[in-house]
C-alpha cells in the first residue's frame, strides 16, 4: 500500500500560536485524509482532499493537497486548548482493496494556555 | 452517521488468555475493518470484515491470532488469541461513511492491557 510519512512527531504551542502537520509521499497520492484523536478517544473525520492543490477551510483549519499530490498540510490558525489531540493524514486504498485506509505516524499536539 | 459500539470498552488479561471484542454497528455496512494501535503508535490495519466471507488479512496478521467473525451486515468480532503483552493495544473497528464509502467512522475503540 500507498505509505506517507508525517512530520513533526510532536509539537508543542502556547495558545494562540499557529500549527502545521505535515504529510509526505514517494508516490503519487488519489485522495489524502485528515483524522483527529482527542487524548482517549477515536479517530473522527476532518477532511479528505482528492484533487491537485486543493485547499480546503474548517474554520480555523486549513487543509492543502500539493500540485504533485505527494504531500498535504494541516495548518491551524491561533490554537486553542480544544486542539489537542493527535492529528492523522491517512490515505484510502483504491481497486480491489478499495476503502482500506493507510494511516500516517501522526502529530501529537499539546497547547500551553 | 454510523453509531458505532464496542465491547468491552477496556480489559485487563493475563497472558496466555483470548479475548473476543465485539463491534455492533447501528446500519447495514457491508465492509467492517479492524485496526490495532499500540501505545503511542498511529493505526495498523489488521483485516477486513466481509460478511458471508473470510476475513482478509494484511501482511503481519493471521487468523489463528485474530480470528474474525463477521455473522451479519451490522456485526462483528475480533478476538485476539494467547495474548502476551506486546498485544496491550487499542483495538478499533470502523465501517465506511457516505454513498461513496470513501472515508471512514471509527467505534470508541477497546483498551487491552496484557499482564
Amino acid at each position: 500500500g500507498q505509505q506517507v510519512m508525517q512530520i513533526p512527531q510532536y509539537q508543542h504551542v502556547q495558545e494562540g500560536e499557529d500549527f502545521t502537520t505535515y504529510c509526505n509521499s514517494s508516490t503519487t497520492l488519489s485522495n489524502i485524509q485528515w483524522y483527529k484523536q482527542r487524548p482517549g478517544g477515536h479517530p473522527v473525520f476532518l477532511i479528505q482532499l482528492v484533487k491537485s492543490g486543493e485547499v480546503k477551510k474548517q474554520k480555523r483549519l486549513t487543509f492543502q493537497f500539493g500540485e504533485a499530490k505527494k504531500n498535504s498540510s494541516l495548518h491551524i490558525t491561533a490554537t486553542q486548548t480544544t486542539d489537542v489531540g493527535t492529528y492523522f493524514c491517512a490515505v484510502r486504498a483504491g481497486g480491489t482493496s478499495y476503502g482500506k485506509l493507510t494511516f500516517g505516524q501522526g502529530t501529537i499536539l499539546t497547547v500551553h494556555p | 452517521s454510523a453509531v458505532i459500539s464496542q465491547k468491552p470498552s477496556r480489559d485487563i488479561c493475563q497472558r496466555g488468555t483470548s479475548l473476543t471484542i465485539q463491534c455492533q454497528v447501528d446500519s447495514q455496512v457491508t465492509m467492517m475493518f479492524w485496526y490495532r494501535q499500540q501505545p503511542g503508535q498511529s493505526l495498523t490495519l489488521i483485516a477486513t470484515a466481509n460478511q458471508g466471507s473470510e476475513a482478509t488479512y494484511e501482511s503481519g496478521f493471521v487468523i489463528d491470532k485474530f480470528p474474525i467473525s463477521r455473522p451479519n451486515l451490522t456485526f462483528s468480532t475480533l478476538t485476539v488469541s494467547n495474548m502476551s503483552p506486546e498485544d496491550s493495544s487499542i483495538y478499533l473497528c470502523s465501517v465506511p461513511r457516505g454513498q461513496r464509502a470513501e472515508t471512514q467512522y471509527f467505534g470508541p475503540g477497546t483498551r487491552l492491557l496484557v499482564l
